[in-house]
């Protein structure tokens, strides 16, 4: 089975922090995406990336960044975390073998509050 | 431009009883479509996909969605409720090719009456 973790359940930030969120998955998939999740918008895209060391802006990629130097990690950095940041974030990976399909699979988020 | 319209926020059904969730998609090409779930406090898991094989794709727990090009629809359904199907689903399109982006639905959120 497809494993994606994220390193925390729960944040909580002030503002102005630096804040990073990491994601691991284990399947050897090439994709690795950045979401965010808002009451009635559904989830956005971020960023996401290709391969090591690439990266693509997503929907919404204002405030973020991200950095992917091993294929298995994908790190969401909140430069100077505000208070519009406080969402639900959901890392997701797919591999190349389903892109025909991009079918996704989904870690199980982390909830950061920023103060 | 892609897009995908789930034309309801909140759904109410008794358990039991069949289950109809409604997506409407826009896509300038040939779509792959999908339903995932997402139970509380947890991460997304994929219902069931369409890429272009069968109109009437079956998914996991019961769940079926039929795409409809001439309705551009892709409507999921489920015979009888469960308990534990409350959840909050989405419909996702993505727009074909090469390129690996999904576009959400703004979700419906289902709840089961016992």
């Amino acid at each position: 089975d497809v494993k994606v973790t994220q390193s925390s359940r729960y944040l909580v930030k002030r503002t102005g922090e630096k804040v990073f969120l990491e994601c691991v998955q284990d399947m050897d998939h090439e994709n690795m995406f950045w979401y965010r999740q808002d009451p009635g918008l559904g989830l956005r895209l971020i960023y996401f990336s290709y391969d090591v060391k690439m990266k693509e802006k997503g929907d919404i990629p204002e405030g973020y960044s991200v950095s992917r130097e091993k294929k298995e990690r994908f790190s969401l950095i909140l430069e100077s975390a505000s208070t519009n940041q406080t969402s639900m974030y959901l890392c997701a990976s797919s591999s190349l073998a389903s892109q025909a399909y991009n079918e996704q699979f989904f870690g199980p988020g982390t909830r950061l509050t920023v103060l | 431009a892609q897009s995908v319209t789930q034309l309801d926020s909140h759904v109410s059904v008794s358990e039991g009883t069949p289950v109809l969730l409604r997506c409407n998609y826009s896509s300038s090409y040939s779509p792959s479509l999908f339903w995932y779930v997402q139970h509380p406090n947890k991460g997304l898991q994929l219902l069931l996909k369409y890429t272009s094989a069968a109109t009437l794709v079956k998914g996991i727990n019961g769940f079926e969605a039929e795409f409809k090009k001439s309705e551009t629809s892709f409507h999921l359904t489920k015979p009888s409720a469960h308990m534990s199907d409350a959840a909050e689903y989405f419909c996702v399109v993505t727009p074909g090719g090469a390129t690996n982006k999904l576009i959400f639905g703004t979700g419906t959120l289902l709840a089961v009456q016992p």
